[in-house]
């Protein structure tokens, strides 16, 4: 059974500062996903990753992905509190044409003045 | 312009009244998909559809059913809504072409309240 972890949970951030948050899945999985979620809204798609050592960058955002280590990284650069939001990975459950998603929990972020 | 659009966006019903949602989409994608979110969660898949064929997720609760009658369109129906079904609703789309590096598509949202 796919299982996706998310670290950490929550992070409080400065403006300016770096961080990376951490997404571990635990079986082979040929897609995963970076979605943000504001408060009270929906999902927004970031990122799609398809293949070991993608890496894809968006302003201050950027995800890659380790299907060895089955390991994705979502990195922040130098923080802005626009980038407030809930972070969520979702990883592709790999059954075919039939796509269905396994979350993290999601990552809560505050990027504080 | 809306993608996956999502009907009520706030929909307030009273306890055991049952209630309907909708989505549209106008991707055409295969595939759509019902969650739920509760506040502070994850989304949690509640049932999905490949074109005709529908695939409810084991813990899904029976007071829940969905129908798709055509490829646009989706509805969710609550039975008998009781107070832990006050949650945001979340529809989504993604085409079934496996080779495909799209992401799942989702709507606005109906955040749903239980009187």
């Amino acid at each position: 059974e796919l299982k996706v972890e998310q670290n950490p949970l929550f992070l409080s951030m400065q403006e300016g500062k770096n961080y990376t948050i951490y997404c571990n899945y635990s079986t082979t999985s040929d897609r995963l996903y970076w979605y943000r979620q504001d408060p009270g809204k929906s999902l927004e798609s970031l990122f799609v990753l398809l293949s070991n050592g993608a890496v894809k960058q968006e302003g201050r955002l950027m995800a890659s992905l380790d299907t060895k280590a089955r390991l994705s990284t979502l990195h922040i650069t130098a923080a802005v509190h626009d980038l407030s939001a809930t972070y969520f990975c979702a990883v592709d459950q790999n059954a075919g044409n039939n796509r269905k998603l396994i979350w993290g929990l999601g990552t809560s972020l505050a990027v504080n003045p | 312009d809306a993608m996956v659009i999502q009907n009520p966006r706030y929909q307030v019903t009273q306890f055991g009244k049952p209630v309907t949602l909708s989505c549209s989409q106008t991707l055409n994608h295969n595939v759509m998909y019902w969650y739920q979110q509760k506040s502070s969660q994850a989304p949690k898949l509640l049932f999905h559809y490949y074109d005709k064929d529908f695939n409810n997720e084991a813990d899904t609760p029976d007071n829940f059913q969905s129908r798709r009658p055509n490829t646009s369109f989706c509805f969710l129906d609550i039975r008998s809504p009781g107070l832990g079904d006050a949650a945001m609703y979340l529809c989504a789309t993604m085409t079934g072409m496996g080779a495909s590096n799209q992401p799942q598509h989702f709507g606005d949202g109906t955040r749903l309240s239980i009187l």
